[in-house]
């Protein structure tokens, strides 16, 4: 069973950091783009950024909105994908989702459960 | 203000058919058959229903289609079942320009 489990979150004072981690099994991890999506308390859904596959030169892309704070990280070796976040704002605080993210297609699946990540002071 | 547009809510009763709306622009949803659809229930995670318009991963009941025509893509319900109560949202590919992937700010369906 393909399945991606998400840890890291908690509380956490605005212009501090925090790192999330997203374990995966029941794939091949090191084949595919990982990514994170993030949903505000009562609030849609906001893509955040991804992470290609080595074979892709392991790049990333970010959403304008976290652009120069979060950085998304891979270990393969492991099956864990990573979301660094730098200067935390209140506006960050969500629920953070890690989903494998199908490319060139662009869609997202599976999803793991999700991680609430709460800013505040 | 999301990206793409859906309606806030939706709704209709057991066995009748409804369909969300998701509008962008010539930009990601008009320029790319890259579409795909996420239904949510209360305290879960999104599962994927549609993909790339209108394929269904293995698993999902074909009483779910979609479509796109233009800048409007559709996700199409049919048979309502109460199981079907959520939140759906629609996602397109955006070009690596700009922001290479947006959402839409989702609807809620309910059953009556």
């Amino acid at each position: 069973e393909v399945q991606l489990v998400e840890s890291g979150g908690g509380l956490v004072q605005p212009g501090r950091s925090l790192r999330l981690s997203c374990t995966a099994s029941g794939f091949t991890f090191g084949d595919y783009a990982m990514s994170w999506v993030r949903q505000a308390p009562g609030k849609g859904l906001e893509w955040v950024g991804f992470i290609r596959s080595k074979a892709y030169g392991g790049t990333t892309e970010y959403a304008a909105s976290v652009k120069g704070r979060f950085t998304i990280s891979r270990d393969d070796s492991k099956s864990i994908a990573y979301l660094q976040m730098n200067s935390l704002k209140t506006e960050d605080t969500a629920v953070y989702y890690c989903t494998r993210l199908v490319v060139p297609a662009y869609w997202f699946d599976p999803w793991g459960q999700g991680t609430l990540v709460t800013v505040s002071s | 203000q999301s990206a793409l547009t859906q309606p806030a809510s939706v709704s209709g009763s057991p066995g009748q058919s409804i369909t969300i709306s998701c509008t962008g622009t010539s930009s990601d949803v008009g320029s790319y058959n890259l579409v795909s659809w996420y239904q949510q229930h209360p305290g879960k995670a999104p599962k994927l229903m549609i993909y790339e318009v209108s394929k269904r991963p293995s698993g999902v009941s074909n009483r779910f289609s979609g479509s796109k025509s233009g800048n409007t893509a559709s996700l199409t319900i049919s048979g309502l079942q109460a199981e079907d109560e959520a939140d759906y949202y629609c996602c397109s590919y955006a070009g690596s320009s700009t922001s290479y992937v947006v959402f839409g700010g989702g609807t809620k369906l309910t059953v009556l």
